[in-house]
């Protein structure tokens, strides 16, 4: 099975910052990695697939990169709205699997 | 606008089997790959298993075969049982949809079961 480790586990930052999560797979992955967000409460919200492709109507303020087995999730000006737990998701093959979670929190 | 609308019990006993439906409203159910995502409370995300329109399934190992999914074409369902069921299988359960194989563009509302004797 492929382990899906993220890091940091969770973040501090402030409202305009430019911040980088990053995802590592145990074996490579090429790019069949997702990035979702998820709010309190709220079923996750896909955000990027294929590593760097966006989903239709998530603002570029998101971007993704990576291919193998290391992989970013970088945001730009950070909104209130973005202070969120981060999941990266491989689907190269079963079991998919996820990464622990990257926790975003106001500073 | 197309969305996943969920539904079924949400308190069960140990040993008992849970079951969920989950229905596409608005869009195609057809060329989509359909999955099913659970979540401990306070924990994160484990992937349960995952079908397509035609029926063709894959499941997570480490669930040992208690789960099956099935798909419904005629009233654009899909479907999750899992048998002997535990406290460790309470948690927030989502159904999603995807374009391409592994992908998860559309998730539902999510439903807690909570396990309890």
């Amino acid at each position: 099975d492929i382990q899906m480790t993220q890091s940091p586990s969770s973040l501090s930052a402030s409202i305009g910052d430019r911040v980088t999560i990053t995802c590592r797979a145990s074996q490579g992955i090429s790019n069949y990695l997702a990035w979702f967000q998820q709010e309190p409460g709220q079923a996750p919200k896909s955000l990027i697939y294929a590593a760097s492709s966006l989903q239709s109507g998530v603002p570029s303020k998101f971007s993704g990169s990576g291919s193998g087995t290391d992989f970013t999730l970088t945001i730009s000006s950070l909104q209130p709205e973005d202070f969120a737990t981060y999941y990266c998701q491989q689907y190269n093959s079963y079991p998919y699997s996820f990464g622990q979670g990257t926790k975003l929190e106001i500073k | 606008q197309v969305h996943l609308q969920q539904w079924g019990a949400g308190l069960l006993k140990p040993s008992e089997t849970l079951s969920l439906n989950c229905a596409v409203y608005g869009g195609s159910f057809s060329d989509y790959y359909y999955n099913w995502i659970r979540q401990p409370p306070g924990k994160g995300l484990e992937w349960i298993g995952e079908i397509n329109d035609s029926g063709s399934t894959n499941q997570n190992p480490s669930l040992k075969s208690r789960a099956t999914i099935s798909v419904d074409t005629s009233k654009n369902q899909f479907s999750l049982r899992l048998t002997s069921v535990t406290a460790a299988d309470t948690a927030v359960y989502f159904c999603t949809r995807g374009r391409f194989v592994g992908t998860m563009r559309l998730w539902g509302q999510g439903i807690l079961v909570t396990v309890s004797s």
